[in-house]
């Protein structure tokens, strides 16, 4: 039984550049929630998807969009990158019905140059 | 505006040592969820417990036992005989009950446990 896989595991941008981010949630999940962790701080929440559509954002600017497929996988894309968003960039998957704790997956590691 | 404080940055102990990661949380909501993960060097949050508001029960599970009181707005974490595979950053969490799978998380800064052999 899969848990959640997050790709690529590291990436390293620079300023300006846009960047995408991909989930496959745990077996059986419909939702995925996105969080950023900073180095030395609690996840934020950035935002969460379920039945393709966003149902739920946190305090993040436009530049953060994302996408959820008819297979339940989602993406997190960042535009006009600054250095502010090197972070770990977690996923979190979910069954929407259920109301269970969440699932995560290792993170991908943005660094930003 | 929900907020979850962990005043512990870093706690170092010895091997078999009890140790206590505190948690004060602030929310305006009369129903909420509280969480513990766990977060070891791979990234991965690791799922511990959740309580429910309503349940003020304390809870014990091996090693591991929580310590609820909405009197003090506290959760406390309690690893009693530590071993190094502890060692790692926990994470007190607060959610909403809201719409099944709707919620989303507000997490403290962490707590940096390391158990020294």
């Amino acid at each position: 039984d899969a848990g959640v896989t997050q790709s690529p595991t590291h990436l390293i941008k620079t300023r300006g550049q846009q960047v995408t981010l991909r989930c496959s949630p745990k077996s059986g999940h419909d939702t995925v929630s996105w969080y950023q962790q900073a180095l030395g701080q609690g996840p934020q929440f950035i935002f969460q998807y379920y039945e393709e559509e966003e149902r739920q954002r946190g305090n993040f600017p436009d530049r953060f969009s994302g996408h959820q497929f008819p297979n339940y996988s989602s993406e997190l894309n960042v535009n006009a990158l600054l250095l502010g968003d090197s972070a770990l960039y977690l996923c979190a998957s979910s069954f929407f019905l259920s109301n269970q704790p969440q699932h995560f997956g290792d993170g991908t590691r943005l660094s930003i140059l | 505006a929900q907020k979850v404080t962990q005043a512990q940055t870093e706690i170092s102990v010895v091997e078999k040592e009890d140790v206590t990661l505190d948690c004060v949380y602030e929310t305006r909501d009369t129903t909420y969820y509280l969480f513990w993960y766990k977060q070891p060097p791979s990234g991965e949050l690791v799922f511990l417990i959740r309580r429910n508001s309503f349940d003020e029960q304390n809870e014990i599970s091996g090693r591991y036992s929580w310590n609820f009181q909405k009197s003090t707005s506290s959760f406390n974490f309690t690893i009693t005989a530590s071993q190094v595979v502890d060692s790692a950053v926990y994470f007190c969490a607060l959610s909403e009950v809201s719409g099944a799978g709707s919620y989303q998380l507000t997490f403290g800064k962490g707590t940096k446990l390391s158990v020294i052999p």
